[in-house]
């Protein structure tokens, strides 16, 4: 079954760029969403189609993917914006997560 | 406004069963597929499976831990999607999200009902 994998956790501190990354065999040849997920929260979706922004989502979120990775960059990182983080993928006939990658703003 | 509200969850004992509602609004329900997915408490988002639309069948998939225990359906006439849980373990504990995820369209999530399986 097809797998793609988050690193559990990265820091940033206030006002620079974070970069989530989430890999996987030929991810670029497939879509990605991205969603933040914050405590007690359902998730939100932040970027799908790879690249595009929901209405709403601030545009200090980015996406991208190619090759084997895709990458939520955060530019600007503010405190609101710790929070964790998943890749979701379609594969066939299924629909796969990465298991999350959580974001500390120090 | 585009909407889904899950309903239904509650306490069961292991080996029971429950069945969880999804109601949809603001959106074309059936021309949708639909999905389910849960988290148990602390973890990460687990795809449980989904149903297609009438033009593809009402097709069904699932994840191997749920296969032949949870079964998916949906309602048109009501704009409601179902989840069917028999045989429920305490792992099965998580809050089970409806969604709509389909790369060519808005993604929509519903806002969860929680399972627990305990005796």
């Amino acid at each position: 079954s097809y797998e793609v994998t988050q690193s559990p956790s990265v820091s940033v501190s206030p006002g620079q760029t974070a970069s989530i990354t989430c890999s996987g065999d030929k991810l670029g040849d497939k879509y990605v969403c991205w969603y933040q997920q914050k405590p007690g929260q359902s998730p939100v979706v932040v970027i799908y189609q790879d690249r595009k922004r929901p209405s709403g989502i601030p545009e200090r979120f980015s996406g991208s993917n190619s090759g084997n990775t895709a990458t939520l960059t955060i530019s600007g990182t503010q405190a609101m914006d710790e929070a964790e983080y998943y890749c979701q993928t379609w594969d066939s006939s299924t629909v796969v997560f990465g298991g999350g990658t959580k974001l500390t703003v120090l | 406004e585009v909407q889904l509200v899950e309903s239904g969850g509650g306490l069961v004992q292991p080996g029971g069963s429950l069945k969880l509602s999804c109601a949809a609004s603001g959106f074309t329900f059936s021309g949708s597929a639909m999905h389910w997915v849960r988290q148990a408490s602390g973890k990460g988002l687990e795809w449980v499976g989904r149903i297609r639309s009438k033009p593809n069948n009402y097709a069904t998939s699932y994840a191997a831990s749920v296969k032949g225990r949870l079964t998916i359906s949906r309602d048109d006439s009501k704009n409601t999607a179902y989840l069917q849980m028999n045989s429920l373990k305490t792992e099965d504990t998580a809050v089970y999200y409806c969604c709509r995820l389909d790369p060519e369209m808005e993604v929509i999530w519903g806002q969860g009902t929680l399972v627990t399986v305990s005796s």
